[in-house]
């Protein structure tokens, strides 16, 4: 059962357009949500995180949107470059002080690819 | 600041061996965590420890083991290498408090082949 879903495997956006790429959860426990981008044979690296007292988080090009009832966040670029190009994951953990901090749980991850 | 650190970058073993990774987190972090990537299941979590002590456990079979030194630095162990452990193994560092929400900053991973 994949409680972090990334439903669409690629997106595809023109350089200097938004790029919005989406992810559902199903376990309503969890309590904060992030954003990883990620290179072939690479670490993921860090984008941006959002904990589910807050329904927006902004960091530069970067917006994180949270929606709980829907159990939905989406990550928004604006606007998109192609640095860009690579394949994101969200990922979920753990409510605060339940030691689940450490364990994030990720999506399939998505293909984006930012055309100049 | 360094990043994780993660050694030996790429492994090669054969089927019925065992291996040893490796992390350092980064400086001041004292939890760590491991991941396995697979083309067919993901981003797959193994476990979590948090100052030597296993806080997490993923749903991987008893073969796959780790541990935390007194100095945050940890090791995970693959005993009795199957095909299906060829994957790229990372490790994630975070967390200076036991429960506050924690960033997971991810090493470059090692590459294991077993042949």
């Amino acid at each position: 059962d994949q409680q972090v879903k990334q439903n669409s495997p690629s997106l595809s956006v023109q350089e200097g357009r938004i790029s919005i790429l989406n992810c559902d959860y199903t376990n309503s426990m969890f309590d904060y949500f992030l954003w990883y981008k990620k290179y072939p044979a690479e670490g993921p690296t860090f984008l941006i995180s959002i904990s589910s007292i807050k329904d927006k988080n902004e960091d530069g090009r970067f917006t994180v949107f949270l929606n709980k009832s829907a159990k939905h966040l989406s990550l928004h670029i604006v606007p998109s470059q192609p640095g860009d190009s690579a394949v994101y994951f969200c990922a979920a953990s753990g409510a605060h002080g339940s030691g689940n901090t450490g364990k994030l749980i990720f999506g399939q991850g998505t293909t984006l690819q930012v055309k100049p | 600041k360094a990043g994780v650190t993660q050694t030996p970058r790429y492994l090669i073993k054969t089927r019925g061996q065992q291996v040893t990774l490796s992390c350092s987190p980064i400086s001041g972090h004292r939890s760590v965590s491991w991941y396995q990537q697979t083309p067919g299941q993901g981003l797959q979590f193994l476990f979590e420890y948090f100052s030597e002590t296993q806080r997490n456990k993923g749903n991987f079979p008893g073969r796959f083991s780790g541990r935390q030194f007194s100095n945050s630095r940890s090791e995970m162990n693959v005993s009795t290498l199957e095909l299906g452990d060829s994957a790229l193994y990372l490790c994630a560092s975070g967390g200076r408090a036991a429960s506050s929400y924690n960033e997971q900053f991810f090493g470059p991973g090692t590459r294991l082949t077993v042949l």
